[in-house]
């Protein structure tokens, strides 16, 4: 099977605009899960969707949001950028959620100037 | 807070010699536990995990770890190095309890000399 796949790679924004990176999970796979990582903050689970819903939700301001579309695939979209939101996001994937055992794609390196 | 602590930021061993990583996490059930491995410029691949049962749990690439109830510890074990092993080494907990969440040590920083 393939892998989790994520678009883009590397990504430059400009403070205060908006970015969406993409996930495409496993092949069977209906949970998706993103994550942020920081060398400060190291790495911090945003959110977790299964089968089109939102099931878990880390500590993580309203700007940060999610989706699921019915083929399992997930975008994250970050709102008004701030430089802190620099990070590379990592998208796993899961047969049946994020407590158990996960796949991770490559990541989404964000940087915002 | 709920928590997961691993000790050493960084740990240099000789190609061979054998390997322990620490990690400690404060939970008042037993949570799933999981090792995860970072090469630079990758994303995470599991090396396993804990949910229940037996104690010392096997891995892949000769990895192994043993869950201590008492220590609330989950180190991870290799009796011998080898230098495509250097790496960055997360645990990471599960829980259940207080609502789904999920947490990842610092990491730990392995570097492998020959």
């Amino acid at each position: 099977k393939a892998g989790v796949t994520q678009t883009p790679r590397y990504l430059i924004k400009t403070r205060g605009q908006q970015v969406t990176l993409s996930c495409s999970p496993i092949s069977g796979h209906r949970s998706v899960s993103w994550y942020q990582q920081t060398p400060g903050q190291g790495l911090q689970f945003l959110f977790e969707y299964f089968s089109e819903t939102q099931r878990n939700k880390g500590n993580f301001p309203g700007r940060f949001s999610g989706r699921q579309f019915s083929n399992s695939r997930s975008e994250m979209n970050v709102s008004t950028l701030e430089l802190g939101d620099s990070a590379l996001y990592l998208c796993a994937s899961s047969e049946t959620g994020f407590l158990y055992e996960q796949y991770f794609g490559p990541g989404t390196r964000l940087t915002v100037t | 807070a709920q928590s997961v602590t691993q000790p050493d930021i960084h740990i240099t061993v000789s190609e061979g010699a054998s390997l322990e990583l620490r990690c400690n996490y404060s939970y008042g059930a037993t949570p799933y536990l999981f090792w995860y491995v970072q090469s630079p410029g990758q994303g995470l691949q599991l090396l396993l995990k804990y949910f229940s049962g037996d104690t010392l749990v096997q891995g892949i690439k000769g990895f192994e770890a043993e869950f201590k109830r008492s220590q609330s510890s989950f180190n991870l074990r290799k009796p011998s190095v080898h230098w495509s092993d250097a790496a960055e080494y997360f645990c990471a907990v599960g829980e259940g309890n207080t609502g789904n969440q999920f947490y990842f040590g610092t990491g730990t920083s392995l570097t492998v000399i020959p």
